[in-house]
């Protein structure tokens, strides 16, 4: 399979700080990236969409002044929250795609943890 | 609204039992179903995956099984062993919408020894 990788694996935080997230694909161009947050016990919760070069599609409900995406090359993307506020303290996993594939790779994931 | 629904939401099976998880759709427009695993504090792993095609897709001792006029698939785990307990997750896709992944709620499979 595809080579992801997410940094940090894992980040504490004060509030009203903001984090950045990189996620990069090692092997393969990823022409679209997904980020994803998922809560304990809970399933992935798509946030937002974006495409190289492009503006990021999001969600319905999650903002995106605060959660801040860049897709600017085909193998790096990066989330920046914000402003973060314990509420967002969460598992944030990337999965990066490659135009034609089907297939869906993650990253490790990233548990931020705001305090 | 769910687009895909999952059941059951955890499961306990013995080692070497049979584990079998349910997910179901309503979109007819989906094209592509996998299942992906899950261990704490890592991102999911495409496990096994299937296009309407096809009614069954085996890959070691993991079986998918496809039911499309029903819209229903299944994850079926043969020889269960305590090194398969994590979480598992159906999820659906359509080639127009770019690959985007509607996921399951997830089932948390324990096996024991």
């Amino acid at each position: 399979g595809a080579v992801v990788s997410q940094h940090p694996s894992w980040v504490i935080c004060k509030s009203g700080t903001s984090v950045k997230i990189e996620c990069r694909s090692l092997d393969f161009q990823a022409t679209t990236m997904f980020w994803y947050r998922q809560f304990p016990k809970q399933s992935l919760m798509l946030m937002a969409t974006s495409n190289e070069g492009s503006k990021a599609t999001y969600e319905q409900g999650v903002e995106k002044d605060k959660f801040l995406i860049n897709h600017a090359s085909l193998t790096l993307s990066t989330l920046t929250v914000t402003s973060a506020h314990p509420e967002d303290s969460s598992f944030y996993i990337c999965s990066p795609k490659e135009g034609g594939n089907t297939e869906a790779f993650f990253g490790q994931g990233t548990r931020l943890t705001v305090v | 609204q769910q687009q895909v629904k999952q059941s059951p939401q955890s499961l306990i099976v013995q080692k070497g039992g049979i584990s079998i998880i349910n997910c179901a759709y309503e979109n007819t427009a989906f094209d592509y179903f996998p299942w992906y695993q899950q261990f704490p504090g890592k991102g999911p792993a495409l496990l096994i995956a299937i296009r309407p095609d096809v009614s069954e897709k085996k890959e070691g001792r993991f079986t998918i099984s496809f039911n499309k006029s029903a819209k229903q698939f299944s994850l079926h785990i043969m020889d269960s062993q305590p090194g398969d307990s994590a979480t598992y997750f159906c999820a659906a896709s359509m080639g127009s919408t770019l690959g985007r992944l509607y996921f399951g709620r997830g089932t948390q499979l324990t096996v024991w020894p």
